[in-house]
């Protein structure tokens, strides 16, 4: 069964980056028939699409989010990976992981890691 | 951009009574594009229905999804006191880019 978890640290000074990193186990991740992306959820407030990547490298970035954001994939390791540059406390949140389904007429995000922190503070 | 609106914001119901979610968009959304999540404290989001009436693998009956165009609607037809939780639409759009509504609560009256 396929599961995501993310990993990183858990608080971030502002000014930095933040680093997660999301391990796939359990299914192939060089599968060409899904994408593989970031959501995030400030405290009290919604789910925000951050960006998606594709296991051959191609990403697609949230416009809000593109200047500060990467999202790379190392395929011998069933990683992929978020960076986010020069974070602020608005950057404060749950980071998911999630396996993403564009085909046909399955459109959605059918597998979600369990969530990581990050909080950005000094 | 398309933005989604949820209502209503809160939605005070007791186990057995029918829940009607909406889910506005600010333009035309293909079906096959709208899809519904529920979120439990302490839980990752589910995927609950895609295709806007389709539902996920393992998700009881009494959801349902429905709607065209500009206006969805996530049904549950006898909330069940596992039920109680957030609910968000979101539509996959242009470019590769995904949106969220901003969440429904639904909770125990």
């Amino acid at each position: 069964q396929l599961q995501l978890r993310e990993s990183g640290p858990g608080l971030v000074k502002p000014s930095e980056t933040l680093s997660l990193t999301c391990t796939v186990s359990g299914d192939s991740f060089s599968s060409t028939s899904y994408y593989w992306g970031w959501i995030r959820q400030p405290p009290g407030k919604g789910l925000e699409w951050i960006g998606s990547i594709y296991y051959s490298g191609s990403t697609y970035y949230n416009p809000s989010l593109k200047s500060r954001v990467t999202i790379s994939v190392d395929t011998s390791k069933n990683q992929f990976s978020l960076k986010v540059n020069s974070v602020t406390a608005a950057d404060t949140a749950l980071y998911y992981c999630v396996r993403e389904i564009t085909r046909g007429y399955y459109y959605g995000m059918d597998v979600w890691g369990q969530g990581t922190t990050v909080t950005v503070s000094s | 951009e398309i933005v989604l609106t949820q209502s209503p914001g809160t939605l005070s119901l007791s186990p057995g009574e029918r829940a009607t979610l909406s889910c506005r968009a600010s333009q035309i959304v293909s079906s096959t594009y709208l899809a519904w999540y529920q979120r439990k404290p302490g839980q990752a989001p589910r995927l609950l229905i895609y295709g806007a009436s389709s539902r996920a693998s393992g998700i009881p009956d009494r959801f349902s999804g429905s709607g065209s165009g500009t206006d969805f609607t996530l049904t549950i037809s006898r909330l069940e006191p596992e039920d109680f939780a957030v609910y968000y639409c979101q539509q996959y759009g242009g470019s590769r880019t995904w949106t969220f509504g901003q969440g429904t609560k639904v909770e125990i009256k």
